[in-house]
């Protein structure tokens, strides 16, 4: 089985600061992790993604993400948020030593950035 | 080149009528999903595609689901006797080849479902 948290359901920042949106992960096998974004009445964009090699991932927009084994987490950081940040993110996984490529997602972070 | 397209784009009907939702994947995708998104909700799977194999419908929440996909192209996600509580935006998506594989899913804009 494979499961993602994302424990926040909203992050407030000020525009200019650093950014973090949480994620956490369950899987039996390797993970492939992944962090899409979603603009309202759009579908959801990719944003990046980590299968294996250096731990930090970068990404579109800025957006970079930590892979960290030891915590099971894939924690989304940008170090200087924009107003067009402001957005409904989500990660997901799936566990890389199945067949089938079968996303789990987590419940998703809304993100607001003031300016 | 084109993304994923979906239509209708909004789809207001009543409780019992049965709705038909499609999919244009991307060209050469061979990997199709549908996803439902509920109002302030993650995506929980429905049904996945990939080339001519037989699909992984495990997501699928009630035998009032069902969905095709011809070859490697368009897909519709059929919901008869419509409830409700199937009152989502649907939401289809495509890849490269997925078996073993870590491609990321393109999605379409989704289908609004509104079921009175």
């Amino acid at each position: 089985a494979q499961s993602v948290a994302q424990p926040e359901d909203q992050v407030n920042v000020a525009e200019g600061n650093p950014l973090t949106v949480k994620c956490t992960y369950s899987v039996s096998g390797n993970p492939y992790l992944f962090w899409y974004v979603q603009y309202p009445n759009r579908g959801l964009q990719f944003l990046l993604k980590y299968i294996t090699g250096d731990n930090l991932v970068k990404g579109s927009y800025g957006f970079e993400a930590e892979f960290n084994k030891s915590q099971t987490s894939f924690h989304l950081k940008k170090p200087s948020a924009l107003v067009s940040d402001s957005a409904l993110y989500f990660c997901a996984v799936r566990d890389g030593m199945t067949a089938g490529n079968k996303l789990t997602f987590g419940g998703g972070t809304r993100v607001l950035v003031k300016p | 080149g084109a993304g994923v397209s979906q239509s209708p784009s909004n789809k207001v009907t009543e409780k019992g009528k049965d709705v038909e939702l499609r999919c244009d994947p991307i060209s050469g995708h061979t990997a199709l999903y549908w996803y439902r998104q509920r109002l302030g909700q993650g995506l929980e799977f429905l049904i996945y595609f990939q080339g001519n194999s037989a699909p992984d419908k495990s997501g699928l929440p009630s035998d009032r689901f069902s969905a095709e996909r011809t070859g490697e192209s368009v897909s519709t996600l059929t919901i008869q006797r419509t409830q409700q509580e199937d009152s989502a935006v649907y939401l289809c998506a495509s890849s490269l080849f997925a078996v073993f594989s870590y491609n990321e899913q393109f999605f379409g804009p989704g289908t609004r479902l509104t079921v009175l």
